[in-house]
């Protein structure tokens, strides 16, 4: 069954760097997410993409966040300057058309930040 | 606002225990409900869902039932196994100009004993 793939599965990075996640969702989605948890809180919702362009973002996500989909397949998460509070689980996520349609996640990527 | 409450846990229960983890949601519109489980060093998996009032869903052994006029969507199993041991949450979507966005819960960590 075609899955979502996320990688690095650890990253570890010093505070002020900057970080890219990297996901490769479903290959026929057409809708595509991050979501993050930190540890022993819920999953929240970061921001939504579609037909290139950001169709919903959370308060979460200010300036310091971007997301791109450079070649059609990859789905990136950057981080330009991590602080220590962006530790996290972050999950990608891709659907395959719109409406009730389920989300399917990745393994997440850990990201800590020292 | 939109938001999911799920039972507190950690939940340890014997092997062939009745399970039962209770959620309730508040919502605006009329929610898709879903239930997604994320076994140790996974990402999440959708268990089941129901995408209006009444309608049950149902995956390995797994029920819950989505009910408007209570507002909750419990899970539930008749006869736990040790491998079902792992998190899981309780998430409502909302769907906004196609793009669904989930809303989840705390995670509920279950551990099965032999």
């Amino acid at each position: 069954e075609p899955e979502v793939t996320q990688t690095p599965s650890h990253q570890v990075t010093q505070m002020g760097q900057e970080v890219i996640l990297r996901c490769v969702p479903i290959s026929n989605h057409l809708y595509f997410y991050w979501y993050r948890q930190i540890l022993g809180q819920k999953v929240e919702f970061l921001v939504s993409f579609y037909n290139n362009e950001i169709s919903e973002k959370s308060e979460i996500f200010d300036d310091q966040f971007s997301v791109e989909r450079p070649d059609g397949s990859n789905f990136t998460l950057k981080i330009r300057s991590t602080k220590l509070e962006d530790s996290a689980m972050y999950f990608c996520a891709s659907m395959e058309t719109g409406g009730r349609s389920p989300l399917h996640f990745g393994n997440g990527t850990r990201l800590t930040v020292t | 606002g939109n938001s999911v409450t799920q039972m507190e846990g950690p939940v340890t229960l014997s092997e062939e225990a009745f399970l039962t983890i209770n959620c309730t949601y508040t919502a605006t519109g009329y929610p898709s409900l879903f239930w997604y489980v994320q076994y140790p060093g996974e990402g999440l998996q959708l268990l089941l869902k129901a995408t209006k009032a009444d309608d049950k869903g149902s995956n390995k052994g797994f029920e819950a039932t989505y009910r408007k006029e209570t507002t909750s969507f419990h899970l539930e199993k008749g006869s736990v196994q040790v491998s079902d041991s792992a998190v899981y949450f309780c998430a409502l979507s909302i769907t906004r100009q196609g793009a669904q966005k989930l809303v989840f819960g705390q995670g509920t960590r279950l551990t099965i004993n032999p």
